[in-house]
């Protein structure tokens, strides 16, 4: 299965709004609402921002937001702050044993 | 709290094999499913495989026939068991506890270097 596509790069100003695409295609993204996101420092674990599209874990500020579009799901990180750098990746179910990430999105904060 | 933490990891020569414990607390192996992402140097994530909670498990196919996934209830321990490793399979690999088809929470990541 492929990687879904990501833009390489993002950026904003502190305070700011950036959004992040995420295209599959009709048998992965399109097809399940099991669209999730992962946020990763440098050096560090992946960790769990978004999951099933728009909800959010515990302890997860409510400034990250998930939506989806037929094949295309979208990460917004609104009022941007400068711990908000990182890599992002999106994740979605394939059916049956079909797991596929994302190709990842630097996000930086100017 | 949950928590993965994972060991095993070190330098192999490329055919050769290599097992990854991944040690669970805070839930039980038995009742929840648990799955293996890794990630090459400087590039993505990519997922591995998962075992679920009766024992069945599903592999990417990068490293079906090679790579098999197992757990010990009694130790509540997951085990990626990787054979005829390539240079392809260099990188960190992350055990993760998998739920609501999400990967929820990550252990620290275990090193494998595959090198002659």
């Amino acid at each position: 299965q492929s990687a879904l596509t990501q833009p390489p790069s993002a950026s904003g100003s502190p305070g700011q709004s950036v959004t992040i695409s995420c295209t599959g295609t009709s048998s992965d993204v399109g097809g399940y609402n099991y669209v999730s996101w992962y946020q990763q420092h440098p050096g560090k674990a992946p960790k769990l921002m978004i999951y099933e599209v728009n909800k959010r874990p515990s302890g997860v500020p409510d400034r990250f937001s998930g939506s989806k579009s037929g094949n295309t799901a979208s990460l917004t990180v609104s009022g941007l702050q400068a711990e908000d750098e990182a890599d992002y990746y999106c994740h979605s179910y394939g059916g049956g044993n079909n797991r596929v990430f994302g190709t990842g999105t630097k996000v930086t904060v100017l | 709290e949950v928590q993965l933490v994972e060991s095993g990891g070190s330098l192999v020569q490329p055919g050769g094999s290599l097992r990854l414990p991944c040690a669970a607390s805070g839930f039980r192996v038995s009742d929840e499913f648990v799955s293996w992402v890794r990630q090459a140097p400087g590039k993505g994530l990519e997922w591995v495989s998962v075992i679920y909670s009766d024992g069945n498990t599903g592999s990417a196919d990068s490293v079906k026939g090679r790579f098999s996934v197992s757990k010990d209830n009694s130790r509540n321990t997951v085990y990626l068991q990787m054979n005829s490793l390539t240079p392809d399979d260099t990188g960190v690999y992350y055990c993760t506890h998998l739920k609501f088809f999400a990967f929820q929470v990550w252990g620290q990541g275990t090193m494998v270097t595959v090198s002659s």
